[in-house]
Parts: C-alpha cells; sequence; structure tokens
C-alpha cells in the first residue's frame, strides 16, 4: 500500500526566511512519480513539480527546490526567501501505476506554511 | 484553454438527502478523477473514470457513486448523505495515456455541508 507522510501540519516564518517542507513516502513499487501541489485559500490545487522513481537529481524553479533522496524515501521542498504570496497549503504526493495503466494518486495530509510579513 | 469547472461551487444538504456534483474536465483531457478533502486532510481519492467506465475505486462506500459522459465531463452522487460526508469535493482531470506520471488539473471543488 501506498502511504505519503508530512509530519509537518503548520508552519509559520518570517518573510523572506526559507523553508522546507518534509515529505516521506512508502510503496513497494520501483516504478513511482512524486508531486508537490500548492492548494492557495481558493480550493484549487496547482501542480508544483513532477519527479519519478528513477531520477534523483534535484531541481531547482526560481525560489523553489526539491530534493529526492530515493534511500530515505524522502521528496522534501524548499522555498528560498519566502514571500507572502507562498501562504499556503502543500500537499506532497505519490502516484503509482495501477492494474490497466491507470492513475491512482495518494496525498498526505499537507503542511500548511503561513508567512508573516 | 478552459480548466477544470466545477459546479457548485457550495451546496447545503440535510442528513437523508442526495446530492449530485458536476465536473467539466480540462479541454483536450479524458479522464476525470474525484477526491474528497476533509477538513484540515489531504484529498482521498474517490474513484477514477475513462470512456464512460468507473476503472478505479478508493475506500467510498456505494453511497458514492458516478457517471461519465461521451463529452468526458462527469457527476459525482452521494446517497442517504451523513454528517460525515461534509468536505470540499475536488475533481482532476488527466489524460489516460499519460498512465500515472501525468499531473492532475484540479478544478476549484464543491464544498459540501450536512446538516
Amino acid at each position: 500500500a501506498q502511504k505519503v507522510t508530512q509530519a509537518q501540519t503548520e508552519i509559520s516564518v518570517v518573510e523572506k526566511e526559507d523553508v522546507t517542507l518534509d515529505c516521506v513516502y512508502e510503496t513497494r513499487d520501483t516504478t513511482y512519480y512524486l508531486f508537490w501541489y500548492k492548494q492557495p485559500p481558493s480550493g484549487e490545487l496547482v501542480f508544483l513539480i513532477r519527479r519519478n522513481s528513477f531520477d534523483e537529481q534535484n531541481e531547482i524553479s526560481g525560489r523553489y527546490s526539491w530534493n529526492f533522496q530515493k534511500s530515505t524515501s524522502s521528496f522534501n521542498f524548499t522555498i528560498t526567501a519566502s514571500q507572502v504570496v507562498d501562504s499556503a497549503v502543500y500537499f506532497c504526493a505519490l502516484s503509482e501505476a495501477q492494474p490497466g495503466g491507470y492513475q491512482k494518486v495518494t496525498f498526505g495530509i499537507g503542511t500548511k506554511l503561513q508567512v508573516i510579513p | 484553454d478552459a480548466g477544470v469547472t466545477q459546479s457548485p461551487t457550495h451546496l447545503i444538504k440535510t442528513r437523508g438527502q442526495q446530492v449530485t456534483l458536476r465536473c467539466s474536465p480540462k479541454s483536450g483531457h479524458d479522464t476525470v478523477s474525484w477526491y474528497q478533502q476533509a477538513l484540515g486532510q489531504g484529498p482521498q481519492f474517490i474513484f477514477q473514470y475513462y470512456e464512460e467506465e468507473e476503472r478505479q475505486r478508493g475506500n467510498f462506500p456505494d453511497r458514492f457513486s458516478g457517471h461519465q459522459f461521451p463529452n468526458y465531463s462527469s457527476e459525482l452522487n452521494v446517497n442517504a448523505l451523513l454528517l460525515g460526508d461534509s468536505a470540499l469535493y475536488l475533481c482532476a482531470s488527466s489524460l489516460v495515456r499519460s498512465s500515472y506520471n501525468s499531473p492532475l488539473h484540479f478544478g476549484n471543488g464543491t464544498r459540501l455541508t450536512v446538516t
């Protein structure tokens, strides 16, 4: 069974601080995908990044960076120089192939990030 | 390029009633998934539709049913509503040929309150 753990339920930082959101996953599959989504107060989940299980290269996109470590089953997300607009709930998610090739995504509980001006 | 649209945005129902939620997928997408997100929780997978058939289902009772139409839009029906069904219901669309590596595109959700 697949499982995603986000141990930090709420984090508060002051604007311009760096913050790291942790994600630990469990899966029996060797092939899977990991995602991060952002959910602002409007409710819509917005896709941020996708990483497959064979690609452990870290990725940087502007102020965002992701660290994938298969050895520790972790896929952590860092925001550098946080801004008030980063305030949202962030979800880590795991996708495994299902019979027939369909998709079933398991989400973590989410980390609510508050950036204080 | 229209994204995922859901209706209604808010709904208030009484215990025991039935409700229907609607979703139109992103243009070009053929697969619709439904998720339930209780307050303070992550989205929980309900089921997924492709070619008008339910292809996968999460741990939800038979009171939750769905339908997909030839134009790929979808409905989620919940019968005999319980207080615990109060949640944000999210619709997500994707392309089946992209399989499980495809990011989901979500709508803004329908906030259902059961009193």
